[in-house]
C-alpha cells in the first residue's frame, strides 16, 4: 500500500514568490496535517484538516494557508516567501484528528 | 504552553548494546505520547505510542516508559543495530482535546559497529 506521498520533493524559490505543496494521504485516512521542520529542529505544527475542515492551526503567519479536497488530498500554500521559510515541509495523515500520524518524506523548500 | 524537550542531544552506543533515549515534557495535561524515528532525507517514522493510563508499553525490540510523576518519557531499544542510527523524536498531545502533536528537538543515535 502506498504511504503518504508529497510533491514536489525539492523546490527552489526566490523571496516574494508563492509556492504550493501537495500531499496525498494514505488510503482511508481522512485527516491531513502539515508540519515545518527547520534543520536541526523537531517538526512544528502548521495545520490540521479533517473532512475538508480546518481543525487546528499553529503559530504561523497568514501567508500560510491550506485546504483539503473531497478526495482527502491537501495543498499547503505559502505566499510572499521569506528566507526563513526554507525548511522541510512534512505532510502526515491519520484516520482521525487524534490518532498517530504517518508522515511523508517531505518537500525540501529552499528560498533564495 | 506545551513543550517537549530531550535531555541528551546525541547518543553513541555499541552495536548489540541497549539504548535509552530520554524525553521530558512540561504539560502535565498531555495524555498521549509517541516516539518517532527520522532517518536522513526521510519523514518521521512511527515507532511506538503510549497513553497516560499506562506506564509501559512494549513493541518489537522497543519499550516506552512513562513516568507521569516527573513528566518523563523514555525509549529503550534492545540489541541496538546499525539500522537504528537516526534522530529520535518524542511528541506529546492532549488526546482528549484533539490537540496537535508537539515535537521535541530530537536525539541523534549513532550506533558504533
Amino acid at each position: 500500500d502506498a504511504g503518504v506521498t508529497q510533491s514536489p520533493t525539492h523546490l527552489i524559490k526566490t523571496r516574494g514568490q508563492h509556492v504550493t505543496l501537495r500531499c496525498s494521504p494514505i488510503s482511508g485516512h481522512k485527516s491531513v496535517s502539515w508540519y515545518q521542520q527547520v534543520l536541526g529542529q523537531g517538526p512544528q505544527f502548521i495545520f490540521q484538516y479533517y473532512e475538508k475542515e480546518e481543525r487546528g492551526r499553529g503559530n504561523f503567519p497568514d501567508r500560510f494557508s491550506a485546504r483539503q479536497f473531497p478526495n482527502y488530498s491537501s495543498e499547503l500554500n505559502v505566499n510572499a516567501l521569506l528566507l526563513g521559510d526554507s525548511a522541510l515541509y512534512l505532510c502526515a495523515s491519520s484516520w482521525t484528528v487524534n490518532e498517530k500520524l504517518f508522515f511523508g518524506s517531505g518537500t525540501q523548500l529552499s528560498v533564495l | 504552553g506545551e513543550s517537549v524537550g530531550l535531555h541528551l542531544p546525541t547518543l553513541s552506543v555499541q552495536e548489540g548494546d541497549n539504548s535509552i533515549i530520554n524525553c521530558a515534557y512540561s504539560n502535565s495535561a498531555s495524555d498521549y505520547f509517541i516516539w518517532y524515528k527520522q532517518e536522513s532525507g526521510k519523514g518521521p517514522q512511527f515507532i511506538i505510542d503510549i497513553r497516560s493510563n499506562m506506564d509501559k508499553r512494549q513493541g518489537q525490540r522497543v519499550t516506552v516508559l512513562l513516568n507521569k510523576t516527573v513528566k518523563h518519557l523514555s525509549l529503550q531499544i534492545a540489541a541496538t543495530q546499525p539500522g537504528d542510527s537516526a534522530v529520535y523524536f518524542c511528541a506529546e498531545s492532549l488526546y482528549s482535546g484533539n490537540t496537535p502533536l508537539v515535537f521535541g528537538k530530537g536525539t541523534r543515535l549513532s550506533v558504533i559497529a
